[in-house]
């Protein structure tokens, strides 16, 4: 089936990196993007940016601009994304989830169609 | 950047109620909107895609509703499994995404 699955937990002190996989299955990887959203403890849902698995083309949030940085093996289905300099305020549950185009009577919208499992990421001392 | 709120941020329903949670754009985005679902410790689901439109698998107690800029998803009769948190999602904005802040549905 279609799915994607993400890498473990991670326990980071402020100012390192962290590297998050997500890797798909059951559908042609390089045919759609793959995006990334994140949730703080007890809130809501922050869209990270995204990346054609096609091309690798990217773009990501103005606020985390410089920070991160989003690939793709498509040897391996996989996705990844790197967030450096870590911060406390970066400790979230981490989700990839594969764009896919919806067509409607409207005409083709872009959803989130599919979600990894998500991957808790802790900033700490 | 397209801004997204939603409202209530939170109610309290019974089973078998008829509930509705709106969403707002701060400007116009036709038809370019979605609607998840996500329960405690888990992954958002979706649910409605082009403001209307049912993803497959989804029970048809949920519709969505709305263009430009107001939106809404409806509950026809709201199930014990459906107490969760909605979140609406514009797809307006080529590859710059938003979320609303969220809807918690739970049990009164």
């Amino acid at each position: 089936q279609v799915q994607l699955v993400q890498s473990g937990a991670e326990v980071k002190k402020p100012g390192a990196s962290v590297k998050v996989s997500c890797k798909a299955s059951g559908y042609t990887f390089t045919s759609y993007g793959i995006s990334w959203v994140r949730q703080a403890p007890g809130q809501g849902l922050e869209w990270m940016g995204w990346i054609s698995a096609y091309n690798g083309n990217t773009n990501y949030a103005q606020k985390l601009q410089g920070r991160v940085t989003m690939t793709t093996d498509t040897s391996t289905s996989t996705a990844y994304m790197e967030l450096r300099s870590l911060r406390s305020d970066d400790t979230a549950v981490y989700y990839c989830a594969r764009l896919g185009p919806r067509i409607a009577v409207a005409g083709t919208v872009d959803a989130f169609d599919i979600w990894g499992q998500g991957t808790m990421v802790t900033v700490s001392s | 950047d397209i801004q997204m709120t939603q409202s209530p941020s939170s109610l309290s329903a019974s089973v078998g109620d008829r509930v509705t949670i709106t969403c707002r754009a701060s400007q116009s985005i036709s038809s370019y909107l979605n609607w998840y679902q996500q329960k405690p410790g888990k992954a958002p689901k979706l649910l409605i895609y082009a403001a209307s439109s049912l993803q497959s698998g989804v029970p048809s107690r949920f519709s969505g509703s709305g263009s430009g800029t107001d939106f809404t998803l409806t509950i026809s009769s709201l199930q014990p499994e459906d107490f969760a948190t909605y979140y609406c999602q514009q797809s307006y904005s080529t590859l710059l995404f938003t979320f609303g802040p969220g809807t918690k549905v739970d049990i009164k």
